[in-house]
């Protein structure tokens, strides 16, 4: 296993696309985090996952971000109808309860 | 109201001597607290982390300091390398809801 990967690395879209991106977890992870991170600001938390059960959504989650975790393993995150105020990096991590939180490469979205 | 603060946005220092970074915190709840080091265009990556009944844990060139009366902990590079150069960001963890809440960054400049 070689850490967290994250699918595309990079997403250009024309605002009012829908894009998904995906995360796969390392395999004995339990937990899987989305955050977003914008220039100059550390990453925020976005939503989380104890196995397949989204546990906890932040209030940046609008009712356009939807997060899935079908079998407890990969992930992924849809964005509707985008807008440029989504352009930003989104980053993935995984943890085992007690441990230390592994993040991906992270996606990074420009919305045109 | 930012839980985690990181107030000096960079720092610059020689190669050799000292690198100091600090993070202020305001939720009594956090109890576990990780520094992660970034490269653009790359996701965090765990440096170093200590939990709150610790007041230091040293790794290597790195140790991590936590002052949980004054809720701050900060971060010693001894001696600092040009390859330490990279944004630092500290993060805070209430373990019972598991997600961190992260500073904005300090980006690190060590000079040759």
């Amino acid at each position: 296993d070689t850490g967290v990967s994250q699918n595309p690395r990079h997403k250009i879209t024309k605002r009012g696309q829908n894009v998904t991106f995906r995360c796969d977890p390392i395999s004995e992870h339990n937990r899987l985090y989305w955050y977003r991170q914008t220039l100059g600001q550390g990453p925020e938390f976005l939503t989380y996952f104890q196995n397949e059960a989204q546990l906890e959504k932040s209030r940046l989650l609008s009712d356009r971000f939807s997060a899935e975790r079908p079998k407890g393993s990969f992930s992924t995150l849809e964005i509707q109808r985008t807008e440029q105020g989504d352009s930003a990096m989104y980053l993935c991590a995984s943890r085992s309860p007690g441990e230390t939180q592994y993040f991906g490469p992270g996606t990074r979205l420009l919305v045109l | 109201d930012q839980q985690v603060k990181q107030n000096s946005p960079s720092l610059s220092v020689q190669e050799g001597r000292i690198s100091i970074l600090n993070c202020d915190y305001t939720n009594s709840m956090f109890d576990y607290f990780l520094w992660y080091k970034k490269y653009p265009a790359e996701g965090p990556t765990f440096l170093i982390s200590i939990s709150s009944i610790k007041d230091k844990n040293e790794d290597g060139r790195f140790t991590v300091f936590l002052n949980k009366s004054a809720k701050h902990l900060s971060l010693h590079i001894v001696p600092s390398q040009p390859g330490d150069s990279a944004v630092y960001f500290c993060a805070a963890t209430d373990t019972n809801a598991g997600k961190s809440t992260f500073g904005d960054g300090t980006t690190l400049t060590v000079k040759p």
